[in-house]
C-alpha cells in the first residue's frame, strides 16, 4: 500500500515571502500521479497542482511550483509571493496510474500542513 | 453547474441510529468517490463508483456502511447503527475519469455521533 508523509504539521510565512511544503511518499509502482490540494477553513478542497511521475519537468501553476524528485520519492510544493488567501490546510496526495483491486483509483492523502500567512 | 453538492452539511445523531448522506456530483462526471476525514488527518478513501457500478471499497468501509449510485447520478452513503468512532467529515468528489484528471470535492457532511 502507498503512504504519503507530510512532516510539517504547521508552517508560517510572511506575506509576499516564499514557503516550501514537504511531502514524501512510499510506493513500489513506477507510474503514478501526485497532487497538492488546498483546503481553506470550512470550504471544499481544491486542486493546486498535479504532476505525472513519468514527466521529469516540474509542474508550475502561476505562483505554485513543485520539486519532484522521483528517486527520492519527494514532492515538495513551493508557494512564491505568499498571499493572505493562501492560508489553508495543504494536502499532498498520491494516485496509482493503474486502477485495479485495492482501491487503487482513490487518492491517498498525507495528514496535511497548516499554512499560516503573517501579514 | 455549481459543483459537487453534499447534503446535509451537518448531522448530529444518537449512537445506534442510522444516517444517510447524499452527494450530487458534477453532472457529466462518471466517477464518484467517498472519503472520510477525521480531525487532524487527511481524507481517507472509502469507495468509488464508475457510473452506477461500485468498483472498489476500502477496508475502512465496514459492513455497517453502504453506498449506492443509482442510474449513475447522485450517490448516497448510509451508516447503520452509528458509533462514536463514525464521527467525521464525509467528503464526496467527482471526476471525469481517474488518473491525472482533477477530482472536484464537495464541502462535506460533518457527522457527530453523541
Amino acid at each position: 500500500a502507498q503512504t504519503v508523509t507530510q512532516s510539517q504539521p504547521e508552517m508560517s510565512v510572511q506575506e509576499a515571502e516564499t514557503v516550501t511544503l514537504s511531502c514524501t511518499y512510499d510506493t513500489s509502482e513506477s507510474d503514478y500521479y501526485l497532487f497538492w490540494y488546498k483546503q481553506p477553513p470550512s470550504r471544499q478542497m481544491i486542486l493546486v497542482i498535479r504532476q505525472e511521475a513519468y514527466k521529469q519537468q516540474n509542474a508550475t501553476e502561476n505562483r505554485f511550483s513543485v520539486n519532484f524528485q522521483k528517486a527520492a520519492k519527494s514532492f515538495s510544493l513551493k508557494i512564491s509571493d505568499s498571499q493572505l488567501g493562501d492560508a489553508a490546510m495543504y494536502f499532498c496526495a498520491y494516485r496509482s496510474a493503474w486502477a485495479s483491486g485495492g482501491g487503487a483509483d482513490g487518492l491517498t492523502f498525507g495528514k496535511g500542513t497548516h499554512l499560516i500567512i503573517q501579514p | 453547474d455549481t459543483g459537487v453538492s453534499q447534503n446535509p452539511r451537518h448531522k448530529i445523531t444518537k449512537r445506534g441510529q442510522n444516517v444517510t448522506f447524499r452527494c450530487d456530483p458534477i453532472s457529466e462526471h462518471n466517477r464518484l468517490y467517498w472519503y472520510r476525514q477525521t480531525l487532524g488527518q487527511g481524507p481517507e478513501f472509502l469507495t468509488y463508483f464508475q457510473n452506477e457500478a461500485q468498483l472498489e471499497k476500502s477496508r475502512l468501509l465496514s459492513d455497517r456502511f453502504s453506498a449506492e449510485r443509482p442510474k449513475g447520478s447522485f450517490s448516497t452513503l448510509e451508516i447503520q447503527r452509528t458509533e462514536q468512532g463514525d464521527s467525521a467529515m464525509y467528503l464526496c468528489a467527482s471526476s471525469l475519469a481517474g488518473g491525472i484528471t482533477e477530482a472536484f470535492f464537495g464541502q462535506g457532511t460533518r457527522l457527530t455521533v453523541v
